[in-house]
């Protein structure tokens, strides 16, 4: 089964640092593009940026650069979401998403992690 | 960036009528690399349409996409219970970002 596993809920201060994580599995993780996701509560969709995880290329939100970074561990098929420095802004529900491609006709992301909640409090 | 935005806000139908959403961007989106997504509350977005008017994998044929440069509609031809739920536009034909709509609420009438 192809799915996106991510880690569990965090409550967090401003000022700590966050790691957040996506496993995949039932395809192939590495030539696949991986998306993140933010969605505030009762708000819209925030696409943050995406990554490959083969040779790492990132491309992120002008919103977001700078902001958080994205990375990838080919070994355990995951992708990570870090933040250095928290702020009570950053409290949202993150998703990530698989990115499928149908060459010219596009593509969209088809697969998508369950989600984790980041709670930022002091 | 492209800025998409979605029309109306929240639009409220009953069961058996159709349902006609649209998506306006700011600026041509490129070979029309524009999806729908389909969001019910506590769930993760579902993918409905790719590429302006390719239904996903496993997505009933009452769901259409149509449009091309600034001007994208997503079609729900006769609304079933399972329908109502908030829907979004995402454009991915240009560089980064690539950007969603706001969203439209479809909502039990």
């Amino acid at each position: 089964e192809v799915q996106l596993v991510q880690s569990g809920a965090e409550v967090k201060k401003p000022g700590e640092s966050l790691k957040i994580s996506c496993k995949g599995s039932g395809f192939t993780f590495a030539s696949t593009w991986i998306a993140w996701v933010r969605q505030k509560p009762g708000k819209g969709l925030e696409w943050m940026g995406i990554i490959y995880p083969d040779d790492s290329d990132t491309r992120y939100s002008p919103s977001f650069q700078g902001q958080v970074t994205m990375s990838v561990d080919k070994s355990t098929s995951t992708a990570n979401l870090q933040w250095t420095s928290l702020k009570a802004s950053d409290s949202a529900m993150y998703y990530c998403a698989r990115r499928v491609w149908f060459g010219e006709l596009g593509g969209g992301f088809d697969v998508w992690g369950q989600g984790t909640t980041v709670t930022v409090s002091s | 960036e492209i800025v998409l935005t979605q029309s109306p806000g929240t639009l409220s139908l009953s069961s058996g009528e159709r349902a006609t959403l649209s998506c306006r961007a700011s600026q041509s989106v490129i070979n029309s690399y524009l999806a729908w997504y389909q969001q019910k509350p506590g769930q993760a977005p579902r993918l409905l349409i790719y590429g302006a008017s390719n239904r996903a994998t496993g997505i009933p044929d009452r769901f259409s996409g149509s449009g091309s440069g600034t001007d994208f509609t997503l079609t729900i031809s006769r609304l079933e219970p399972e329908d109502f739920a908030v829907y979004y536009c995402h454009q991915y034909g240009s560089s980064p970002p690539y950007t969603f709509g706001q969203g439209t609420k479809l909502e039990i009438k």
